[in-house]
């Protein structure tokens, strides 16, 4: 079956720019997670959304936001970018919550 | 802030070792346990999951869990080159919410 797609792989900003980023989960996953990884703060929870709702959110500035489509597909979006949101952003999926994660191959974002 | 806590390693065991790669949480309201593995690169991978307290086998990996301690460990029967990569503990908060550790690195020597 189909993985986790997130689009696109790659994207370089520069600062003040937006960005939305894409993430389908696998088929019959309705629970998409986002989150940050960078070298030195490892994995940090963005957000949470399932059905349509975001059920938990991190500790990120309003200019991270997200929704989540009736297909359960999902966007995130980052305004306002800064050199420190470059980073390897990654869509993580499951069934229901408390299932474990199948991540998407992620998104790199660089800002310059 | 509820934190999940690794050793960042780099953990090196020779080829046929047994790695033991250990975690400590700290919400006690925690109920389900999550190893995921990170070849350099590449996406994590859920590699084994822990729901209850004990020990949990699957193949060559074994997840133990004791929440009175608030401690997870994953060990690596027979460690391969191939095991080598970041290995990320990770836990539910909130019911919603999977907080991981920074990963500890594992090396396995051919």
């Amino acid at each position: 079956k189909a993985g986790v797609t997130q689009t696109p792989r790659y994207l370089i900003k520069t600062r003040g720019q937006q960005v939305t980023l894409s993430c389908s989960p696998i088929s019959g996953h309705r629970s998409v997670s986002w989150y940050q990884q960078t070298p030195g703060q490892g994995l940090q929870f963005l957000f949470e959304y399932f059905s349509e709702t975001q059920r938990n959110k991190g500790n990120f500035p309003g200019r991270f936001s997200g929704r989540q489509f009736s297909n359960s597909r999902s966007e995130m979006n980052v305004s306002t970018l800064e050199l420190g949101d470059s980073a390897l952003y990654l869509c993580a999926t499951s069934q229901t919550t408390g299932d474990g994660y199948t991540f998407g191959s992620g998104t790199r974002l660089t800002v310059v | 802030q509820k934190e999940v806590e690794q050793n960042s390693g780099p953990l090196s065991v020779p080829e046929g070792a047994i790695a033991s790669l250990n975690c400590t949480y700290s919400d006690r309201g925690s109920q389900s346990f999550f190893w995921y593995r990170q070849y350099s690169g590449k996406s994590p991978e859920l590699i084994m999951s822990i729901y209850s307290n004990g020990d949990k086998e699957d193949g060559r990996f074994t997840a133990q869990l004791n929440k009175a301690s608030q401690y997870v460990s994953l060990l690596i029967r027979d460690s391969q080159p191939s095991d080598s990569a970041t290995y990320l503990c990770a836990g539910l908060e909130g019911g919603f919410k999977t907080i991981f550790g920074a990963g500890t690195r594992l090396f396995v020597k051919a």
